[in-house]
């Protein structure tokens, strides 16, 4: 059974710092790979996706893929408290259909 | 566009009561999920659509049954609710069953079970 893991946290940030979230995945065949946030009683919010190694950047975000490791990342530059939700990992392909999700990990920014 | 609109937001149900979570997209997507979320259990998938006429079960799909009425619709259906089925439950939408397709998510229903 494919399974994601992630650090649950808290992870406690400063504000202005780099956050940088943690992802690992079991089935080398997964394909795709997503990032997601979610405030307290709201719903996954899509905020980035990465397909191919290395890095992928949109605005203050940066995916990373190591699939050799089958490690994922993603940095959050210039943390704001805005950004303080719980991240989401979550990834596609390798003959499972959906999205097999961590357990996600809860990012604070302090300000 | 409203993208995944869910309903109820909220529901209490009685054990052994029945109800059905309704689901619509507007984004003209092939693909629909049901998802339920446990504190400590992450999302985990229930049921899916690839297209309209097709239903597959997911990783948890006992106890539930799924109807895709249209390819606007997908409803979840709870014949004999149980506590073990408190949880929030979301529907999510894509173009397509790849593995690179991207879900979206409708806001959730808050579902206890008394």
């Amino acid at each position: 059974q494919k399974e994601v893991e992630q650090n649950s946290g808290p992870l406690s940030v400063p504000e202005g710092a780099i956050a940088s979230l943690n992802c690992t995945y079991s089935d080398r065949g997964s394909q795709s790979f997503f990032w997601y946030r979610q405030y307290s009683g709201k719903s996954p919010e899509l905020i980035m996706f990465i397909y191919s190694n290395g890095d992928k950047e949109d605005g203050r975000f940066t995916a990373q893929l190591n699939k050799a490791s089958q490690y994922v990342s993603l940095l959050i530059r210039d943390s704001q408290p805005s950004d303080s939700a719980t991240y989401l990992c979550a990834v596609g392909g390798g003959g499972a259909d959906g999205l097999t999700f961590g357990k996600g990990t809860h990012l604070i920014i302090q300000p | 566009n409203a993208g995944v609109t869910q309903t109820p937001k909220f529901q209490v149900l009685k054990t052994g009561q029945s109800m059905t979570l309704q689901c619509a997209q507007d984004m003209n997507h092939n693909s629909m999920y049901w998802y339920r979320q446990d504190p400590g259990m992450g999302l985990r998938l229930i049921y899916y659509s690839a297209s309209e006429g097709t239903t597959d079960k997911g990783e948890v799909p006992n106890g539930y049954n799924v109807s895709r009425l249209n390819k606007r619709e997908f409803s979840l259906r709870l014949e004999s609710a149980a506590p073990s089925q408190t949880s929030v439950y979301f529907c999510a939408s894509g173009w397509d069953r790849r593995p690179t397709d991207t879900q979206y998510f409708g806001p959730g229903t808050r579902l206890t079970v008394l």
